[in-house]
Order: C-alpha cells, then sequence, then structure tokens
C-alpha cells in the first residue's frame, strides 16, 4: 500500500536560510505526490504536485520539490526563508481516488 | 468568496449530543471529502463521495454518518459526540477527470466535545 512518512515533526529554521523538508514515499509504481501547506487557522491548499511529468515540480511561493525514485523521497525545498513560510507542511500521495496524507512538519522561522 | 465554505466554525457541545459540521461548494465538484485534524496524526479520511447517490466508508467512520443533500453540499453528523471527536474538521472537493487528484480545503471547524 502507497503511504508517505514525514522526518520531523518540527523543523526550524532562520530566516534567509535554506529550507529542507523531507518525505519518503513507499510504492510499488510511481505515484502522484504532493505538498500541501496549511497556514495558522485555515485550511490545506495545494504547493505543489508530482504526476510524473517532470521529477523537479516547482510550487507556489518559491517552493519546489524533487521526485527521486532511487531514494523514494519527494523532499520539499525553498533557498531563501520568509518568516511568512510559518505554517504545517503535509506531504501526501493518491491512492484509490484517495488522498493519504502524512503526519506533518511544522516550519518555524527564526528571525 | 470562498469556493469551500464550512459552518459552524468553531462548536462547542457537550458528550452525549448530536452535532451536525455543513460543507458547501461553488467550485460545481462531484466529489467531496470529510477529514478530521490531530496534532501529529495528519489528516485521516472519514467519509467521502463521489456524487449525490454515493457515500464511501473512510478509514475512520465509526461514529459519524454523513448526508450528501445536494451536489454542493456534504454534512457530517456526530450522533452522540465523545470527547475524543474533540478535532478540527475539514471538508474537501475535488473534481472527477484528469485533475481528481487535487483536492480544495474548507477553512476547517473546530470541534470541543466536553
Amino acid at each position: 500500500a502507497q503511504s508517505v512518512t514525514q522526518l520531523g515533526s518540527h523543523v526550524s529554521v532562520s530566516e534567509g536560510a535554506l529550507v529542507l523538508l523531507r518525505c519518503n514515499y513507499s510504492s510499488s509504481v510511481p505515484p502522484y505526490l504532493f505538498w500541501y501547506v496549511q497556514y495558522p487557522n485555515q485550511g490545506l491548499q495545494l504547493l505543489l504536485k508530482y504526476t510524473s511529468a517532470a521529477t523537479l515540480v516547482k510550487g507556489i511561493n518559491g517552493f519546489e520539490a524533487e521526485f527521486k525514485k532511487s531514494e523514494t523521497s519527494f523532499h520539499l525545498t525553498k533557498p531563501s526563508a520568509h518568516m511568512s513560510d510559518a505554517a504545517e507542511y503535509f506531504c501526501a500521495v493518491y491512492r484509490d481516488d484517495k488522498i493519504i496524507f502524512g503526519k506533518g512538519t511544522r516550519l518555524h522561522i527564526l528571525p | 468568496d470562498a469556493d469551500v465554505t464550512q459552518t459552524p466554525r468553531n462548536r462547542i457541545t457537550k458528550t452525549g449530543k448530536r452535532i451536525m459540521l455543513e460543507c458547501s461548494q461553488t467550485k460545481g465538484h462531484d466529489r467531496m471529502y470529510w477529514y478530521r485534524q490531530d496534532p501529529g496524526l495528519g489528516l485521516r479520511l472519514i467519509y467521502y463521495s463521489f456524487d449525490v447517490k454515493d457515500i464511501n466508508k473512510g478509514e475512520i467512520s465509526d461514529g459519524y454518518s454523513v448526508s450528501r443533500q445536494a451536489q454542493a453540499k456534504f454534512s457530517l453528523s456526530l450522533e452522540s459526540a465523545i470527547p475524543n471527536q474533540t478535532a478540527l474538521y475539514f471538508c474537501a472537493t475535488s473534481a472527477p477527470g484528469p485533475r481528481q487528484e487535487t483536492q480544495y480545503f474548507g477553512p476547517g471547524t473546530r470541534l470541543l466535545v466536553l
């Protein structure tokens, strides 16, 4: 069965530093993969998605993720963190017409 | 105006009470979903519906029921609320076809069961 594992429930980075949020998936076939973001007191919104068209996927707000089949990973990165990036991030996989979410990583931005 | 709305946004109720959470959407999507979010557990699927006559149980349907009154409306009921149903509840929608894997979320309903 397909699922995702997010490494680190909390990640802290300094403003201007690289953001790296880790996600590994388990799947026997190339999956559809997503990153969703949840800002405080809001619902989730799609940040980016991988659908096998390209391994490097660019999303909103300067985020991108790279699908690496050899590592079964789909890590989310941003070169320079902003205070407004503080939020919870969810990696997810599409399976049987449903989305299976990881447990989330809360990103803290230090001034 | 928001595409996916949820009412109420916050609710406090007592153990044993029946409560209904409502979701409405103006996106014209056929597919609708109810999730609950608990700290450290991510989002878990409660029920989903692919059209008005289709209702399916998700991962954690026990203690919940749903009603799909129209394409645009999908309600979640707790027949007899219990404290461990305290959580943040989200409704989501998606469209069939090539973009079916992308879901659009409402703002959430924060429920506290005393």
